[in-house]
């Protein structure tokens, strides 16, 4: 069974363009979150999806956002990029949410210049 | 507020040992943990899981330990081998079977560094 898949893996971007970042959950997971990690503030949940439904959402500005696709596929953009914005993306699918086994891919490592 | 802390940031020990990872948690409310391994440039891997309603549960050459009295999960590694140095970290969740996923919070996390 494949696991969870992000691309692209590596992500060089200037300041003030926009980015689109892909994951692919595990099959039959319904379930897909997405979290920041950088080394000052660790991991950070920013959104969950589930059946294409935004079902929660962290404390992160506007300019980040997300959604989800009918075969559960999901997708997350963020607009005029700051230099902060560089971090490891990751996405985590599980089956049902809350309460289930959410497993990570690799993640996106965006840099921001 | 919400946090998930744990007592220390580095941890060396001896091949072959055993090593234990803690984990302290806040929010009474939390019922569902999870332990996570990362491994450097990769995703955090999933380890094992435990549910508010049980106190230990058991994995391949792990044990994770829940101590809801003071708020406290430990991770056990029996055996401790050179693969398993990486960043374990500890994530608490409100459950909510069956709907959000809601808000994994994860501590900094630990570094497991293992000496042969």
């Amino acid at each position: 069974k494949a696991g969870v898949t992000q691309t692209p893996r590596y992500l060089i971007k200037t300041r003030g363009q926009q980015v689109t970042l892909s994951c692919s959950p595990i099959s039959g997971h319904r379930s897909v979150s997405w979290y920041q990690q950088t080394p000052g503030q660790g991991l950070q949940f920013l959104f969950e999806y589930f059946s294409e439904t935004q079902r929660n959402k962290g404390n992160f500005p506007g300019r980040f956002s997300g959604r989800q696709f009918s075969n559960s596929r999901s997708e997350m953009n963020v607009s005029t990029l700051e230099l902060g914005d560089s971090a490891l993306y990751l996405c985590a699918s599980s089956q049902q949410g809350g309460g289930t086994e959410a497993f990570f891919g690799q993640g996106t490592r965006l840099t921001v210049v | 507020g919400e946090s998930v802390g744990l007592h220390l940031p580095t941890l060396s020990v001896q091949e072959g040992d055993n090593s234990i990872i803690n984990c302290a948690y806040s929010n009474s409310a939390s019922d569902y943990f999870i332990w996570y391994k990362q491994e450097s440039g990769k995703g955090p891997q999933f380890i094992i899981d435990i549910r508010s309603n049980m106190d230990k549960r058991q994995g391949q050459r792990v044990t994770v330990l829940l101590n809801k009295t003071v708020k406290h999960l430990s991770l056990q590694i029996a055996a401790t081998q050179p693969g398993d140095s990486a960043v374990y970290f500890c994530a608490e969740n409100i459950m909510n079977y069956g709907g959000s996923q809601g808000n994994l919070i994860f501590g900094k996390g630990t570094k497991l560094s293992v000496k042969p």
